[in-house]
C-alpha cells in the first residue's frame, strides 16, 4: 500500500525546543517537499529535495533544517530560531524533478505542530 | 504579492448542480496548473491538472478550463455531491532556470459546501 506517512499527527513542544517532523514515502519518488499551512492561507514551500544528499531552500526556509540521507525519508527540523512555528506541516513527493518534466506532487496527511 | 488568487472564500451549491470554482493568476510564466481538494487536518488530495498548452482537461465529474489570455482557470464539478464538500486549492508552477517545475504556488482556497 504505497503512500506518504507523516508522524505524529499532532505534536506539542515548548518554546525554545527543536523538534523534528518525520516524512516517509514508499512511492519510489525522487523528489520530496515540505510545506507549511497557516489558517486561511495557501501552502508555502519550506524546503525541497531532488535527490538523496541534496536539498534546496524554498520561500520560507529560515528557522528550519532538513536532511535527505535516504530516498524514502525527508525529515524536517523546526528550530528555536523559527519565530512562528505553530502551523500545519505537509510533506509531499513527486516522481522526479527534471528539466522539461512536470510531475504531480502528492501530499502526506500532515502534522499539526503547536508550540506552547 | 499574491500570484495565485481564489477570490471566493466559500461557495454553496445544491446536490446534483454544477460547482464552479475560480482561480486567477498574475505570473505569466506559470505553465502548469493543479487543483487539490483538502479536508480539515488532512493533506491535500490531487484532483486534476492542466498544462498551458491545453485549454481543457476532463476527468470524470471534474473539468478544468484554462484561459491563458485572461490568466484564469476554473474547476467544474458536475454533478456535485455532498462528499465533494471540502476546501479546494488552486496551484500553479513555472519552470525554473534549470527547466524543471518544482515549486507550487497555492491560492488561499475556496470552501465548497454541497447541500443534500
Amino acid at each position: 500500500d504505497g503512500g506518504i506517512t507523516q508522524s505524529p499527527k499532532y505534536l506539542f513542544r515548548k518554546e525554545g525546543q527543536n523538534v523534528t517532523l518525520s516524512c516517509e514515502q514508499n512511492l519510489n519518488h525522487d523528489a520530496m517537499y515540505w510545506y507549511r499551512q497557516d489558517p486561511g492561507q495557501g501552502l508555502r514551500l519550506i524546503y525541497y529535495s531532488q535527490i538523496v544528499n541534496d536539498f534546496q531552500k524554498g520561500d520560507i526556509a529560515e528557522g528550519y533544517s532538513v536532511s535527505r540521507e535516504k530516498k524514502e525519508s525527508f525529515p524536517l527540523t523546526v528550530t528555536s530560531a523559527q519565530k512562528n512555528p505553530t502551523a500545519f506541516y505537509l510533506c509531499a513527493s513527486s516522481i522526479r524533478l527534471l528539466a522539461g518534466v512536470t510531475d504531480t506532487q502528492y501530499f502526506g496527511p500532515g502534522t499539526r505542530l503547536t508550540v506552547l | 504579492d499574491q500570484q495565485v488568487k481564489q477570490n471566493s472564500p466559500s461557495l454553496s451549491v445544491q446536490e446534483g448542480r454544477i460547482s464552479i470554482l475560480n482561480c486567477d493568476y498574475t505570473n505569466s510564466m506559470f505553465d502548469y496548473f493543479l487543483w487539490y481538494k483538502k479536508y480539515p487536518a488532512e493533506g491535500p488530495t490531487f484532483l486534476i491538472s492542466i498544462s498551458s498548452i491545453k485549454d481543457k482537461n476532463e476527468d470524470g465529474r471534474f473539468t478544468v478550463f484554462l484561459n491563458k489570455s485572461a490568466k484564469h482557470l476554473s474547476l467544474h464539478i458536475v454533478p456535485s455531491q455532498p462528499g465533494d464538500s471540502a476546501v479546494y486549492f488552486c496551484a500553479a508552477s513555472a519552470r525554473n532556470s534549470g527547466g524543471s517545475n518544482y515549486k507550487l504556488t497555492f491560492g488561499k482556497g475556496t470552501l465548497l459546501t454541497v447541500n443534500p
